[in-house]
């Protein structure tokens, strides 16, 4: 059964940082491509950033890029997502989710997600 | 970047009705890579569709998918009461992976 666990959601102020996990099992990890999807509360779904298996190739949305870094260990099944200089729009549920292909970025498993609140 | 627009935000409905969402795109999705997400509350995306018209492993056949270019859909056939929910376009064809702002489908 795959499984997807996120860690590491708090409070912070505007201007800080925080390092979001997420633990998977259940599946062959280095062979998929994984994301962060965020949701704001009471509105919809923003895709945050992606990483390929191998972790060579990283990807992220225009509202982060500069400040957020995605990265992986395989060795330890997890994905993480480095956040700095958190702004008070950040504000969100950060959801990981897996590809359902290698090189495709849509979701077949989600975690439950991870709140972060950006508040002074 | 790919504007995915909704129709309509909200679907009134009764149980046994069938339901029709709309997925707009600004520009053509390249190759129909298409997917459609369900959400309930408090709960995380449930994947449902991709490629525009393949159901996910699970998903009941009371759900299809369809179009291509810029216009898509999802069809429910006959809704069941674990159906209302609201529901996401999203395309992978084109980074930024962009998704629609949501359809709620509610009990009438």
């Amino acid at each position: 059964e795959v499984q997807l666990l996120e860690s590491g959601g708090d409070l912070v102020q505007p201007g800080g940082s925080l390092r979001l996990s997420c633990a998977a099992s259940g599946f062959s990890f280095s062979t998929y491509a994984m994301s962060w999807v965020r949701q704001t509360p009471g509105k919809g779904l923003e895709w945050v950033s992606s990483i390929t298996g191998t972790g060579t190739k990283t990807n992220f949305a225009d509202s982060v890029r500069g400040r957020f870094t995605i990265s992986r260990d395989n060795s330890k099944n997890t994905v993480y997502l480095e956040m700095n200089n958190l702004r008070v729009e950040d504000t969100a549920i950060y959801y990981c989710a897996k590809s359902r292909l290698s090189n495709l970025f849509h979701f077949d498993y989600w975690g439950r997600g991870t709140l972060v609140t950006v508040s002074p | 970047e790919i504007v995915l627009t909704q129709s309509p935000d909200t679907l009134s409905l009764s149980q046994g009705e069938k339901g029709i969402l709309s997925c707009r795109a600004s520009q053509s999705v390249p190759m129909n890579y298409l997917a459609w997400y369900q959400q309930k509350p408090g709960q995380a995306p449930r994947f449902l569709m991709f490629g525009a018209s393949s159901r996910a492993t699970g998903i009941p056949d009371r759900f299809s998918g369809g179009g291509s270019g810029t216009n898509f859909s999802l069809i429910i056939s006959r809704l069941e009461p674990e159906d209302f929910a609201t529901y996401y376009c999203q395309q992978y064809g084109s980074s930024p992976w962009t998704f629609g702002q949501g359809t709620k489908v509610e009990i009438k």
